[in-house]
């Protein structure tokens, strides 16, 4: 059973266009994130939520739009995507997001913008 | 701007040798490092979760150690085989953080020739 999911694995889509990627754990965390990996391989975080609640939001162009239906959910909706938006995006999850808890990371999903 | 730095950023060695790695952090409000295994095409996986000075953890052949003090901490992996061939990443978890947020190093990628 894959315990960090994220659908669809690679998206390739012209630029103007709106996408989603979502994410699904099933291992009963309250915690999620989304982490974009930048040019230079390093991975950043973008947003987490806790128990469906907004709890980072970094300095994120507002084309980026998380939404939590339920806390085993984030998805991650991106509008009028633009040729700097390729990049591969980690989702993760976390038993809590206070503590030293580990993050269990998806498998990515690779998004080329053409 | 915290920066989470590794070094270096690539290794090569042969099966066999013995080798490691360093992670350097800012050592003030320091509240947890940890250390992930990204094989390629993989999710990264979590080797060690680490709070306290002077803590050392064991997993197989690696090992790590943490000084919160001058803002470090070293991989150890002993007898590298080529299956521990991935990138080596490490994160910070800075200050009394209760949102989760971890700070990536770019990683150290190992390359164990047969």
């Amino acid at each position: 059973d894959t315990a960090v999911s994220q659908t669809p694995k690679y998206l390739v889509t012209q630029m103007g266009n709106d996408k989603s990627i979502k994410c699904e754990q099933n291992l009963g965390h309250d915690t999620m994130y989304w982490y974009k990996q930048d040019s230079k391989k390093f991975l950043k975080i973008m947003f987490s939520y806790n128990n469906k609640e907004l709890i980072i939001n970094e300095t994120v162009p507002n084309r980026f739009s998380p939404k939590s239906p339920d806390k085993a959910h984030l998805n991650l909706h991106i509008n009028s995507l633009e040729l700097g938006d390729s990049a591969v995006y980690f989702c993760a999850s976390s038993q809590k997001a206070g503590g030293p808890n580990t993050q269990y990371f998806g498998p990515g999903t690779r998004l080329t913008v053409l | 701007i915290l920066n989470v730095e590794q070094s270096p950023q690539s290794l090569h060695v042969q099966e066999g040798d013995s080798t490691n790695f360093t992670c350097s952090f800012p050592s003030s409000n320091f509240y947890a490092l940890h250390w992930y295994r990204w094989e390629t095409a993989k999710s990264p996986e979590a080797l060690f979760v680490m709070t306290l000075n002077g803590d050392e953890k064991k997993k197989g052949r690696i090992s790590a150690t943490l000084n919160t003090k001058e803002g470090y901490s070293y991989l150890y992996i002993k007898g590298s085989q080529p299956e521990d061939s991935a990138t080596y990443l490490c994160a910070l978890r800075h200050g009394s953080s209760n949102t989760g947020k971890l700070i990536f190093g770019q990683g150290t990628t190992l390359q164990v020739k047969p």
